[in-house]
């Protein structure tokens, strides 16, 4: 049973086109992030959610537009897609108030040509 | 600001011997210390943790770390490393009371036969 599953796994599309990345977390977790991981292996925070309701949102262009329909589930939708979006999307829960660690899924690679 | 460095970009050991990656952080209080490992084309896992008490922590895979308030760091170390071992490795720091988790560039650790 994955903990926290990602789909896909794998995106390539176009300049311009736009495209959603699904995560769920079954852990009962109540905060859920998107992380964004670039070719040098940097990881930037880009939002957050807790409890369905958004805490953090770092200076992402606005054609990032994250939903959390409840609290198992976080997408990340993506207009207008462009080179520079192009790197590896990892979702992550947590916990607060407990162990407050990170579980990640596995990653989504977007590759945009 | 809070921040976390990772001095060593890439590491290389040979198998058995042992292994120190370091790690150092900015931050106001103690924050919470993560160390996490990230093998390639996979999510990242959870080696250890820090949040209070004992300052040498033990984590998975024989991994352990010591928190240093007065150095401002929390370097991970195992005695004898395997081949699995090879991976890229991120520090971490955790706001106390809030979402916001910060991690270092990542050291890449390469382990010779």
């Amino acid at each position: 049973d994955t903990a926290v599953s990602q789909t896909p796994k794998y995106l390539v599309t176009q300049m311009g086109n736009d495209k959603s990345i699904k995560c769920e977390q079954n852990l009962g977790h109540d905060t859920m992030y998107w992380y964004k991981q670039d070719s040098k292996k940097f990881l930037k925070i880009m939002f957050s959610y807790n409890n369905k309701e958004l805490i953090i949102n770092e200076t992402v262009p606005n054609r990032f537009s994250p939903k959390s329909p409840d609290k198992a589930h976080l997408n990340l939708h993506i207009n207008s897609l462009e080179l520079g979006d192009s790197a590896v999307y990892f979702c992550a829960s947590s916990l607060q108030g407990r162990t407050g660690e990170l579980f990640f899924g596995e990653g989504s690679r977007l590759t945009v040509l | 600001a809070q921040s976390v460095t990772q001095p060593d970009i890439h590491i290389t050991v040979s198998e058995g011997a042992s292994l120190e990656l370091r790690c150092n952080y900015s931050y106001g209080a103690t924050p919470y210390l993560f160390w996490y490992v990230q093998s390639p084309g996979q999510g990242l896992q959870l080696l250890l943790k820090y949040f209070s008490g004992d300052t040498l922590v033990q984590g998975i895979k024989g991994f352990e770390a010591e928190f240093k308030r007065s150095q401002s760091s929390f370097n991970l170390r195992k005695p004898s490393v395997h081949w699995s071992d090879a991976a890229e490795y991120f520090c971490a720091v955790g706001e106390r009371g809030t979402y916001k988790y910060i991690f270092g560039t990542g050291t890449r650790l390469k382990v010779l036969a």
